[in-house]
């Protein structure tokens, strides 16, 4: 099973680059890498997703080495209303009855002005 | 569009007693996830269905949670009876197939007194 591993909490000012690492030791070979937010009394929301090297979107970048045994995912110049809680989450691609979806402990990032 | 329903939002009940909780996915939505969450942890899937068949139920403690998804739609989590344990948010997600992003309901936070 791909367990994952975040750093607890991380701190940072309005404007600043974000970087919020991942491991995943034991990813398996059809086990994509998502990353999750979750604000206060509401459900996760859906970041980003990749597989390998580096994907982007209108929110946030995916880096991933080519091991895949990490992932490290990029907030371009964050503002107050990013804080809150990050999901790393490593699961499997199609029908698999013999994985399981995992999320990670959690990085609560807190912004100040 | 309308996103992930679920009900009640908030439930109080005593040990030993039953509860029910629903979820209505978004229209077009095969596989739908039911998760626990304790406070300050990261969400645990307990059971997802591709369509009506549930797939992976291995975290489901059967002894006292059931779940169905009749038609393929709505969906049911049953915990009877509930302990004090079972104290947390349950959440509902869905995807279009258990390859894409999942969408989040705000889930339903339990108290068990």
């Amino acid at each position: 099973l791909a367990k994952t591993t975040q750093p607890i909490s991380m701190d940072s000012y309005e404007g600043q680059e974000v970087n919020i690492t991942c491991s995943h030791n034991n990813i398996a070979t059809n086990d994509y890498i998502t990353w999750y937010q979750q604000f206060p009394s509401q459900g996760p929301r859906f970041i980003i997703q990749g597989y390998k090297t580096k994907v982007t979107n209108e929110v946030a970048s995916l880096f991933i080495p080519a091991d895949r045994k990490s992932s490290t995912l990029s907030l371009p110049r964050v503002s107050l209303s990013d804080t809150a809680v990050y999901y790393c989450l490593v699961g499997p691609v199609g029908y698999s009855s013999a994985s399981k979806i995992i999320f990670g402990s959690g990085t609560r990032l807190s912004i100040r002005p | 569009e309308a996103g992930v329903v679920q009900s009640p939002r908030y439930k109080i009940i005593e040990k030993k007693q039953p509860v029910a909780f629903w979820c209505n996915p978004i229209s077009g939505h095969n596989t739908l996830y039911w998760y626990l969450q304790n406070l300050g942890q990261g969400p645990e899937l307990l059971i997802r269905y591709e369509n009506e068949e549930a797939v992976d139920d291995s975290q489901l403690p059967k002894d006292r949670f059931s779940a169905e998804r009749l038609k393929g739609v709505d969906s049911t989590l049953k915990i009877q009876p509930a302990e004090l344990g079972d104290s947390a948010v349950y959440l509902c997600a869905s995807s279009l197939d258990s390859d894409n992003e999942q969408f989040f309901g705000p889930g339903t936070r339990l108290t068990v007194l």
